[in-house]
């Protein structure tokens, strides 16, 4: 079974700093991984994904993650928080592959609060 | 193209009533999911459907189920209302072409639901 875990449901910064959320998941196949940005009554946007090859992954909006199989991490980062980045983010995983690929799963979600 | 589209998008039901929600995928887009967002359980994977056919199924009862139509609008019904399926639920589309490369899933704004 697969699973994630994000550390710290709600992370604030100042703008400008730098911003890490962190995720590890558990999976007994070789996963794909996602994060994922949900603004207020809004749905979820895709902000970058790993499936295969290069581990150092770059999404929209300035964001970027690096798959650590060893680590079974995911982590996101920014180097310079925006105040429009205020929202929340889940990390997800899934199998996989092209019957299993919308199966995702996810996790309990980060509020990242950017302060003046 | 325009996006995927619920609707309605906010609901007040009472319990024991059933309801229905739709889902419009963007266009040629030919699978359909559907997910569960509440703040205790965080985002579920509820069930996928393909070519008129459910693919895959996460753990919800049976008073929750779904179609697809053969313009891959889909709609899902919960039966039997109860209090904690209040929640926002939310359809995803993708392409799922048969490459096998994970592709990516286009959220809609979701149907919030609120049960009496």
């Amino acid at each position: 079974a697969q699973s994630v875990t994000q550390l710290g449901s709600h992370v604030s910064v100042s703008e400008g700093a730098l911003v890490l959320l962190r995720c590890n998941y558990s999976s007994s196949v070789p996963p794909y991984l996602f994060w994922y940005v949900q603004y207020p009554n809004q749905g979820l946007q895709l902000l970058l994904k790993y499936t295969t090859g290069a581990t150092l992954v770059k999404g929209i909006n300035g964001f970027e993650a690096e798959f650590k199989k060893s680590e079974t991490s995911f982590h996101l980062t920014k180097p310079s928080a925006h105040m429009s980045d205020a929202a929340e983010y889940f990390c997800a995983v899934s199998e996989g592959g092209y019957s299993s690929a919308s199966k995702i799963i996810f996790g309990s979600g980060t509020r990242l609060s950017i302060r003046p | 193209k325009a996006g995927v589209t619920q609707t309605p998008r906010y609901l007040i039901k009472t319990r024991g009533q059933q309801v229905t929600l739709s889902c419009s995928p963007i266009s040629g887009h030919r699978s359909v999911s559907w997910y569960q967002q509440t703040p205790g359980q965080g985002l579920q994977f509820l069930f996928e459907y393909f070519s008129e056919t459910q693919r895959n199924k996460g753990n919800f009862p049976g008073r929750f189920s779904g179609r697809q139509f053969s313009n891959s609008r889909s709609e899902m019904n919960v039966s039997t209302l109860e209090l904690g399926d209040s929640a926002l639920y939310l359809c995803a589309s993708r392409e799922d072409r048969t490459s096998g490369i994970q592709e990516t899933q286009y959220f809609g704004p979701g149907t919030r639901l609120l049960v009496l």
